[in-house]
């Protein structure tokens, strides 16, 4: 089985531009999920999609953070006018539908995209 | 969901078991608690998770007090390739909720 599937590894672009981000979850996975690092830091949860519906984006910034997860094809993180704070590993991660009674399902996480604004 | 503490990081000789502690004394009877583990520039990996049984799978064990406010990590051969940033998470499973994680635990595997 493929695991979760993030390109592109690396990402360079330059202040202003557009940054897109793709991920393929785990086969039989409905949910995805993206999360960002900051160097040296933790995890903070971005958005959690399932196929054509965003259910929580709470930790999304307002502005020129935008996710979408299409009824075909994987999941987009799209980054619009990029500035140097927006440099960061960006991780997707997928899983199963739940449901109530399930004894706990857990996330896969994908190996990362790494943006660079300069 | 409730919130964990770790110690920020531990050193452990190669071959010994690595015990990483975490406290999560407000723990709600219906929440889990889920190790998963970051190695420098990787993705997180999933270790194991548990309710309140002790767990075992061929990564670790997961040691859970009889009153759930703490739980421990046990990865019983450590090599150097364990070396990595350990999170402890309790999280309530349903369909919407998100892994929320902490600082973690760095661990360093000593030759």
């Amino acid at each position: 089985n493929a695991g979760v599937m993030q390109n592109p590894r690396h990402l360079v672009r330059r202040r202003g531009q557009e940054a897109r981000l793709r991920c393929s979850p785990m086969k039989g996975h409905s949910h995805v999920y993206w999360y960002r690092q900051l160097p040296e830091e933790g995890l903070k949860f971005m958005v959690y999609l399932q196929k054509e519906n965003i259910i929580d984006e709470s930790g999304m910034p307002k502005e020129r953070f935008s996710a979408e997860f299409p009824k075909e094809g994987p999941s987009i993180l799209r980054i619009q006018q990029v500035v140097r704070g927006d440099s960061a590993a960006y991780f997707c991660a997928s899983s199963p539908r739940v449901g109530l009674l399930d004894s706990g399902n857990t996330i896969y996480f994908g190996e990362g995209s790494w943006l660079t604004v300069v | 969901d409730a919130k964990t503490t770790q110690p920020p990081s531990m050193d452990c000789a190669e071959g010994r078991a690595a015990n990483l502690p975490c406290n999560h004394s407000t723990i709600s009877g219906n929440e889990y608690v889920y190790w998963y583990r970051q190695i420098h520039s990787q993705g997180p990996q999933y270790i194991i998770h548990g309710l309140k049984n002790n767990e075992t799978n061929e990564m670790a064990s997961l040691i859970i007090t009889e009153d759930r406010k703490s739980s421990t990590l046990i990865l019983p051969h450590a090599t150097l390739r364990d070396t990595a940033v350990y999170y402890c998470i309790v999280r309530v499973v349903y369909t919407g909720n998100q892994f929320y994680f902490g600082t973690g635990t760095s661990l360093t595997v000593i030759p």
